[in-house]
């Protein structure tokens, strides 16, 4: 049971340069989340999604968009990368019943220079 | 948005010693959760805790729901080195639709 696959692991991408971030779950989980972690900082919400079809904005989403078509896929995209976008990203999922208790996946680590 | 200020912020101890780290916050929270990450790797969920007052052991980790449910703490009990790595607790709110509010961690070193 693969749990929560995050693609890539790691990259670095230039100012103003585009990417999508990977997230797939195989649970059937219906609530999938974006973090991302700052050095001390935690982790803070993104975006969310309670269900395929349906995504909502967390605490930080600017400069991210994000699509959920399937129930196993949450993509994040981001456009126009820039510095303040380096950080690890973190998908996780849950499902219905289990709400606090989420499955996280292993972390991308992005760097924008 | 909501703050948890979790402390200390880092602990660098001997193999055999008790740790100890806690969470407060202004708000009340329904959920507290203890999370730890591991070099390189996502959170893994520890211990939940769903009432206050509650007391909740997994192994040598113990973690309690604060009466006034603002805070809470978890002890580790006879550290290991594979204690190491970063601990977060979260808390879950009423009407937060179900987001977690995560503190900043306690980065924990064991010495063998």
């Amino acid at each position: 049971n693969a749990g929560v696959t995050q693609t890539p692991k790691f990259r670095i991408l230039k100012i103003g340069q585009s990417m999508t971030l990977q997230c797939a779950q195989d649970m059937n989980h219906n609530y999938m989340y974006w973090y991302r972690q700052d050095p001390g900082m935690g982790l803070k919400l993104i975006y969310y999604s309670v269900g395929a079809g349906i995504t909502d904005k967390g605490e930080v989403p600017n400069g991210y968009n994000v699509s959920r078509s399937t129930t196993e896929d949450f993509p994040l995209r981001l456009e126009l990368a820039a510095p303040s976008q380096t950080s690890v990203y973190f998908c996780a999922s849950r499902d219905r019943g289990g709400y606090e208790k989420l499955f996280f996946g292993s972390g991308t680590q992005l760097s924008v220079l | 948005g909501q703050q948890l200020n979790q402390s200390p912020q880092s602990m660098f101890i001997q193999e055999g010693e008790d740790v100890s780290m806690n969470c407060t916050s202004s708000s009340i929270f329904n959920t507290w959760l203890w999370y730890k990450q591991d070099p390189g790797e996502g959170p893994v969920l520890l211990i939940a805790l769903y009432k206050a007052g509650e007391l909740t052991s997994n192994g040598r980790l113990t973690a309690q729901f604060g009466i006034t449910r603002k805070d809470s703490f978890l002890n580790i009990s006879a550290s290991i080195p594979s204690d190491v790595g970063i601990y977060f607790c979260a808390g879950q709110l009423g009407g937060s639709n179900y987001k977690l509010t995560f503190g900043k961690g306690t980065l924990l070193t064991v010495n063998p």
